[in-house]
């Protein structure tokens, strides 16, 4: 199975900061990669497919870009409803589908 | 609007069977392939099993195979999991996800907890 590592697994940050999360892949996996958003108690939500086309409805302060391997979700400046958890999700094996590990995004 | 709705998650014993079905509304169900995706307590998101719009194809991660039985009817818009030999591990929050072929799971339930202890 392909491998996902998110880096870091743990970041604080202020309202207003500009963050990257990094997603690698064990593999390549061409832009076949998605970016979900949880909060507490919550299912996850949509942001990024196709390893950078916006999902509707999503604030464009959220980007992703990346292909092969490396991968970036970035928010532009961080919005209180923006703490959360962030996964990475390869499609590349469809159906043998895997999520990263997790980023948990915390207020400083 | 797209509507998931899960059911069926209980306190179950060890090698015991339990049936999540999950109610989709707002779209039609026939035309997209289904997900069931789980999370244990404090853990991430473990893909789980995938069928195909129309049910003809049905595949699983290798930790629920042989165990797990994932089915629609398009009659009723509605999806399920059987698992049968439940085991501690098992124990997780199981959402199901409408999929779009090697993009992404545009939908998600609210979740179902599953619980499996003696």
């Amino acid at each position: 199975d392909i491998q996902l590592t998110q880096s870091p697994s743990f970041l604080s940050a202020s309202v207003g900061d500009r963050v990257t999360i990094t997603c690698r892949a064990s593999q390549g996996i061409s832009s076949y990669l998605a970016w979900y958003q949880q909060k507490p108690g919550k299912a996850p939500k949509l942001l990024i497919y196709a390893a950078s086309t916006l999902q509707s409805g999503v604030p464009s302060r959220f980007s992703g870009s990346g292909s092969g391997t490396e991968f970036t979700l970035t928010i532009s400046s961080l919005q209180p409803e923006d703490f959360a958890t962030y996964y990475c999700q390869q499609l590349n094996s469809y159906p043998r589908i895997t999520f990263g590990q997790g980023t948990r995004l915390e207020i400083k | 609007q797209v509507q998931l709705v899960e059911s069926g998650g209980g306190v179950v014993q060890p090698g015991r069977s339990l049936r999540l079905s999950c109610a989709a509304s707002g779209f039609t169900f026939s035309r997209f392939g289904m997900h069931w995706v789980r999370q244990a307590p404090g853990k991430g998101l473990e893909w789980v099993a995938l069928i195909w719009y129309d049910g003809s194809d049905k595949y699983y991660a290798d930790s629920v195979k042989g165990r797990f039985t994932i089915s629609r009817d398009n009659s009723k818009n509605t999806l399920y999991l059987q698992m049968n030999s439940l085991r501690a591990e098992d124990t997780a929050v199981y959402y199901c996800a409408r999929g779009t072929t090697r993009l992404k799971f545009d939908y998600w339930g609210q979740g179902t907890l599953v619980t499996v202890s003696s």
